[in-house]
């Protein structure tokens, strides 16, 4: 059984690009969701895709976008970086979207200069 | 407002020295909870889920248990490989899956 994985592990850029993550979820899992992890913080829930919709969503900006893929796996994207969105972006899969037993990726370490 | 609070915010144990990690929540109609453990760096690594008043569940050195209001991480004899963050979570309102709280970082010295 594969778990999750995300890519890439780190990513520098610097404010007012846009940064592209990548999740591939767990086999068998068909739901996916984003958590931001500040330094010190619990993860915060961005957003879910459950069939490549948008299932659920938290207090995050619209520059705060994604996508999922036929084959369950998800793209979070963030357009007009700032300073705050430095975090380790946390991508976890379920087997149903009413399941809340959720397993999580290593994450991706982002850095905005 | 959904609110999950850890305490204490950090612990530090010697080796062999059992302690308990607590986990607050005011999430309505709760439908589990949820404990994790974070090492530096890296994703939460799914511990236990816990549905109801009065359930138990054990992993090697750790006891997880659930009231009405509250749960508790027990660690028994701890040792230094123990040594991580925390993190208590419980459903959210709505879609959001997860509320967590800020986690307890554990510290087991030898």
């Amino acid at each position: 059984e594969t778990g999750v994985t995300q890519s890439p592990t780190h990513l520098i850029k610097t404010r007012g690009q846009q940064v592209t993550l990548r999740c591939s979820s767990q086999s068998g899992h068909n739901t996916v969701s984003w958590y931001q992890q500040a330094l010190g913080q619990g993860p915060q829930f961005i957003f879910q895709y459950y069939r490549e919709e948008e299932n659920g969503r938290g207090n995050f900006p619209p520059r705060f976008s994604g996508l999922q893929f036929p084959n369950y796996s998800s793209e979070l994207n963030v357009n007009a970086l700032e300073l705050d969105d430095s975090a380790l972006y946390l991508c976890a899969s379920t087997a149903n979207r009413a399941y809340n037993e959720q397993f999580f990726g290593p994450g991706t370490r982002l850095t905005v200069l | 407002e959904d609110q999950v609070t850890q305490s204490p915010e950090a612990l530090r144990l010697q080796e062999g020295e059992s302690s308990s990690l607590n986990c607050s929540y005011t999430v309505s109609g709760l439908r589990g909870l949820f404990w994790y453990r974070q090492d530096p760096g890296k994703g939460p690594e799914f511990l236990f889920t816990l549905y109801s008043a009065g359930e138990e569940k054990e992993k090697e050195r750790l006891k997880a248990t659930l009231t009405k209001k509250e749960s508790f991480l027990h660690i028994t004899a701890p040792k230094p490989e123990d040594s991580a963050t925390y993190l208590c979570a419980g459903p959210g309102r709505g879609n959001t899956p997860l509320v967590f709280g800020k986690g307890t970082r554990l510290s087991v010295i030898a």
